[in-house]
């Protein structure tokens, strides 16, 4: 079964810096990763998906890297923003023919002004 | 954009009674998710659809039950309500299409059980 870990639980940091994210799964035969993002009291909302083939993806100052062979994902925020606290959660995805997500316990963020 | 709607935002229930979350969306996505997410333990999926009168159960199934009559509705329901069942449980939906396969997450419903 999918076990996935991720590193730090929470995470203040001052407005500005650049940060990484990290998330760890057990079972390397995954069909994709997804990354999202979830606001207090809220649902969550798709940042990146990359595919099991791609080694990364990029989307304006996000960019999360996957390294399937290791089990091994990050998500780099650059220039971090007080609107980018939230809880970041990462989800590998299981293929052959039964799409399901795994859901790690997230990392919160808090970007101090 | 995508629109995953959720019948209640906030639901207070009784033990015992049986209770009816909906999950509708907008964009002809065949796969739908229910998930319940609890602090300390995460999203976990309860059960989950990938067409018309399909389901398959999840990691957590026990005292749920689903219906999906028509592609865009996914319906959870707890058969006879219990206070472990009071949770925020979220809908989700995906399409069916290698590449596609970003999830699209409704509000979510908080739900307490007295």
């Amino acid at each position: 079964k999918q076990e996935v870990t991720q590193i730090p639980a929470a995470l203040s940091v001052p407005e500005g810096e650049n940060l990484v994210l990290n998330c760890s799964f057990t079972d390397s035969a995954i069909y994709n990763l997804q990354w999202f993002r979830q606001d207090p009291g809220k649902g969550l909302t798709s940042l990146l998906l990359i595919q099991s083939s791609q080694r990364e993806q990029t989307s304006g100052r996000l960019n999360a890297s996957l390294d399937k062979s290791s089990g091994r994902s990050t998500l780099y925020i650059a220039a971090s923003q007080p609107g980018d606290s939230a809880t970041y959660l990462c989800a590998p995805g299981s293929g052959a023919g039964s799409y399901q997500l795994t859901f790690g316990k997230g990392t919160k963020l808090s970007v101090i002004p | 954009d995508v629109k995953v709607t959720q019948s209640s935002r906030y639901l207070v229930k009784r033990t015992g009674e049986k209770v009816f979350l909906e999950c509708v969306q907008d964009m002809d996505h065949e796969n739908m998710f229910w998930y319940r997410q609890d602090p300390g333990l995460g999203l976990r999926l309860i059960y989950f659809s990938y067409d018309v009168k399909m389901k398959e159960k999840g990691d957590i199934p026990e005292g749920y039950s689903v219906s999906r009559e028509k592609k865009e509705r996914f319906s959870l329901i707890l058969e006879s309500a219990s206070t472990n069942q009071t949770s925020m449980y979220l809908c989700a939906t995906n399409p069916f299409t290698a590449g596609q396969e970003t999830q699209y997450f409704g509000p979510g419903t908080r739900l307490l059980v007295l």
